[in-house]
C-alpha cells in the first residue's frame, strides 16, 4: 500500500483565497484525522471521520475551515478564505478499528505546508 | 480535558548510550497510548501503540510502557544511533467513546556519533 496520500506537498496562497486540501486515506481504513501542526501550537486534531461521516469536528477553529469525505477514499480541508494564521502544516491521518472499543494505530501522510502571504 | 506532557523537551546523548522518553497524561480513562518520531519537516511514524489493557510494547530496540493509573508512559531506546534523531510524540486516545485525540509536545532527541 502507498500509504496515506496528501496533495499538495506545499502551498502558498495570498490572504482571502480558497485553499482546498486533499487527503486519500489507506485503503480499508475506516478512520480519517485532518491535524494541524503549528510551532505556537503543537500538533492539534481538526475533524475525524468514521465510515465517510464527520464524527468531531469542535477541533475546526473556525467557519472558514470544512472538511468533506465524500467517499471512503477520499477527504478534502478546506480554507474559505484564507488568513496568514492559517499558515501552518496540516497533516491527514487515518487507522481502522477491530470494533469492540478497540483502535489500532493511526497512520499519517507526509503533510501539507500552507503558507498564507 | 486531557493534557499531556513530556519530559524532557530535548536531549542529546552519545551514541550508544540507552535512554528513556517520559510522557505524562491527565486523564487516565484512555483506549491506548502511541508513540511517534518525526523527522524534521516530514510527517510522523508510528512507532508503538499500546492499548489500554496492555502494560508493554517492543518493536526492535524500542520498548514502551504505560501505567494508566498513574498516567505516564516511558520509550525506552536500547544503544541509541545517530539515526535515531528526530522529535518523539506520544498521543493519548480517550473520550466516551474514543473521540479525542491529544498529542504531546516532542522530546527533541539528538544521539551524537
Amino acid at each position: 500500500d502507498a500509504g496515506v496520500i496528501q496533495s499538495p506537498r506545499h502551498e502558498v496562497t495570498e490572504m482571502g483565497q480558497e485553499v482546498t486540501l486533499r487527503c486519500k486515506p489507506i485503503s480499508g481504513h475506516d478512520y480519517l484525522f485532518w491535524y494541524r501542526q503549528t510551532m505556537m501550537r503543537g500538533l492539534e486534531l481538526l475533524i475525524y471521520f468514521n465510515n465517510n461521516v464527520p464524527i468531531d469536528d469542535s477541533g475546526m477553529p473556525e467557519d472558514r475551515f470544512s472538511a468533506k469525505m465524500p467517499n471512503a477514499s477520499f477527504s478534502t480541508l478546506k480554507i474559505q478564505p484564507s488568513e496568514p494564521r492559517d499558515s501552518a502544516v496540516y497533516f491527514c491521518a487515518s487507522s481502522h478499528s477491530t470494533g469492540l472499543g478497540s483502535y489500532n494505530e493511526q497512520f499519517f501522510g507526509p503533510g501539507t505546508r500552507l503558507t498564507v502571504l | 480535558k486531557q493534557e499531556v506532557t513530556q519530559i524532557p523537551a530535548a536531549l542529546s546523548v552519545p551514541e550508544g548510550e540507552n535512554l528513556v522518553l517520559n510522557c505524562s497524561f491527565t486523564d487516565s480513562a484512555i483506549y491506548n497510548l502511541q508513540w511517534f518520531r518525526q523527522d524534521p519537516g516530514k510527517g510522523l511514524t508510528s512507532l508503538l501503540l499500546i492499548q489500554s489493557s496492555q502494560r508493554e510494547q517492543t518493536s526492535g530496540r524500542l520498548n514502551a510502557s504505560l501505567d494508566k493509573s498513574s498516567g505516564r508512559s516511558t520509550l525506552y531506546i536500547a544503544a541509541s544511533q545517530p539515526g535515531d534523531s528526530a522529535t518523539y510524540l506520544c498521543a493519548v486516545r480517550g473520550g466516551n467513546y474514543g473521540q479525542n485525540f491529544v498529542f504531546g509536545p516532542g522530546t527533541r532527541l539528538s544521539v551524537l556519533p
